[in-house]
């Protein structure tokens, strides 16, 4: 299986910086990369296919970026509404496999 | 609008059967190249993709719950479902059901908003 790392597993941020999470892949998967941001008790929402593809309805805030094994998900400004937990997720070969979280909480 | 509805026991006795529906609403299951996902999360912990059921009947399970695993599929109701059989205590989780989209490894666009399961005597 395809292990996805996430750094930093938590992250503690401020209204209006500039959040930077990275996933790396055991392997190379090309572009087949999701991100999602999960809030508590709640299911997780797609933001971002294909390593940077933003969904519809997901504020520019959001991008992706990174190709082979390195990731990164950049919020531009961080807004209250965006205080949650974030994964990647692999879909280069089955089983796809997700990455541990990072949890982006107020400093 | 597509909606997803996960619906069974909250509470499994360690060695019996799992079994969780998902309703969907606002799609058919049954067309659109989708593929009808299981996936569950450990308490405090990351995801696990359980398995899909493609809208041919096609199924695909992940390899560490394969021997335990059935996902099958209910056209006329719109529903899908997961048989888990012979439960552990590490089968409690948060089981969510989700629609991967038309791409035969994939990705999930919509969930439904999870059910606990705890596996307890």
């Amino acid at each position: 299986d395809i292990q996805m790392t996430q750094s930093p597993s938590t992250l503690s941020a401020s209204v209006g910086d500039r959040v930077i999470i990275t996933c790396r892949a055991s392997q190379s998967i090309s572009t087949w990369l999701a991100w999602y941001q999960q809030k508590p008790g709640k299911a997780p929402k797609l933001l971002i296919s294909e390593a940077s593809t933003l969904e519809s309805g997901v504020p520019s805030r959001f991008s992706g970026s990174g190709s082979g094994t390195e990731f990164t998900l950049t919020i531009s400004s961080l807004l209250p509404d965006d205080f949650a937990t974030y994964f990647c997720q692999h879909y280069n070969n089955y089983p796809v496999t997700f990455g541990g979280g990072t949890k982006v909480d107020l400093k | 609008q597509v909606q997803l509805q996960e619906s069974g026991p909250g509470l499994v006795r360690p060695s019996q059967t799992l079994s969780l529906t998902c309703t969907v609403s606002g799609v058919s299951i049954s067309s659109g190249g989708y593929y009808w996902s299981w996936i569950r999360q450990h308490p405090g912990r990351g995801l696990e993709w359980i398995g899909y059921i493609h809208d041919s009947g096609s199924t695909h399970y992940n390899p560490s719950l394969k021997s335990r695993l059935t996902i099958s599929q209910d056209t006329p109701n719109n529903q899908f479902s997961l048989k888990l059989i012979s439960v552990i205590a590490a089968d409690t989780a948060v089981y969510y059901c989700a629609r991967g989209r038309s791409k035969v490894v994939t990705h999930f666009d919509y969930w439904g908003q999870g059910t606990q399961v705890a596996v307890s005597s």
